[in-house]
């Protein structure tokens, strides 16, 4: 089935550890984005990608680095997790650059950081 | 900077009651506004996105308005049922490259 993917679904991590979570698309969208979402939040843009190629910030960029490595694939990084960073992390894509805006979101990362 | 609210926080309501959700944001002059739904431990699902230039949409019995001038947007829910219960999400676009502002949702139980 068409849609969005991400792994993992869960990760435990000590502060500062590193990890990467992997998020693939096989809608043939340009746009992708990764968010987070804390309790009693509504979701926030850590960082976007427009077109393979090209990353921008959002809102909570600090702590985090991206790449797009494709048009499907569009990884976030952790550098050296904080406990702050505990979160569940939802990718999403758009075919914005055609007009549809509507988001396909994956299932998320719950991620914890002790 | 834009602020989106959703209001109330909660929701219940018994099997087929008409179901209004609110969202309010600070900012009018957006590009788009979605409406999502996100169940518990899953991902988020697009319902309904209206265009700037557009007063409402409609998909089966969900209907969505917006008035910019007001701020507002509200999701009615039509005879709602046990299976309508989760969390509904408001996001707010004020530029082209997709990018959203999100409420931080109404969580609705519908009751037999």
């Amino acid at each position: 089935n068409a849609g969005v993917t991400q792994t993992p679904k869960f990760q435990v991590l000590k502060t500062g550890q590193s990890m990467t979570l992997q998020c693939a698309q096989d809608m043939n969208h340009n746009s992708m984005y990764w968010y987070r979402q804390d309790p009693g939040m509504g979701l926030r843009l850590i960082y976007y990608s427009a077109s393979e190629g090209t990353t921008d910030k959002g809102e909570v960029p600090n702590g985090y680095n991206v790449s797009r490595l494709n048009k499907r694939e569009f990884s976030l990084r952790l550098e050296s997790a904080a406990p702050s960073q505990t979160s569940v992390y939802f990718c999403a894509s758009s075919g914005r650059d055609r007009g549809d805006y509507g988001y396909t979101f994956g299932s998320g990362t719950r991620l914890t950081v002790v | 900077k834009q602020e989106v609210t959703q209001i109330p926080a909660a929701l219940s309501v018994p099997e087929g009651e008409n179901l209004v959700l609110n969202c309010s944001f600070t900012d009018s002059a957006i590009y788009n506004l979605q409406w999502f739904r996100q169940d518990p431990g899953k991902g988020l699902t697009s319902l309904l996105l209206i265009q700037s230039s557009q007063r409402e949409q409609t998909s089966g019995r969900l209907n969505a308005s917006l008035d910019k001038s007001s701020g507002r947007s509200t999701l009615y829910i039509a005879a709602s049922q046990p299976g309508d219960s989760a969390t509904y999400l408001c996001a707010v676009s004020t530029d082209s490259w997709g990018k959203f502002q999100f409420g931080a949702g109404t969580q609705v139980v519908v009751t037999p």
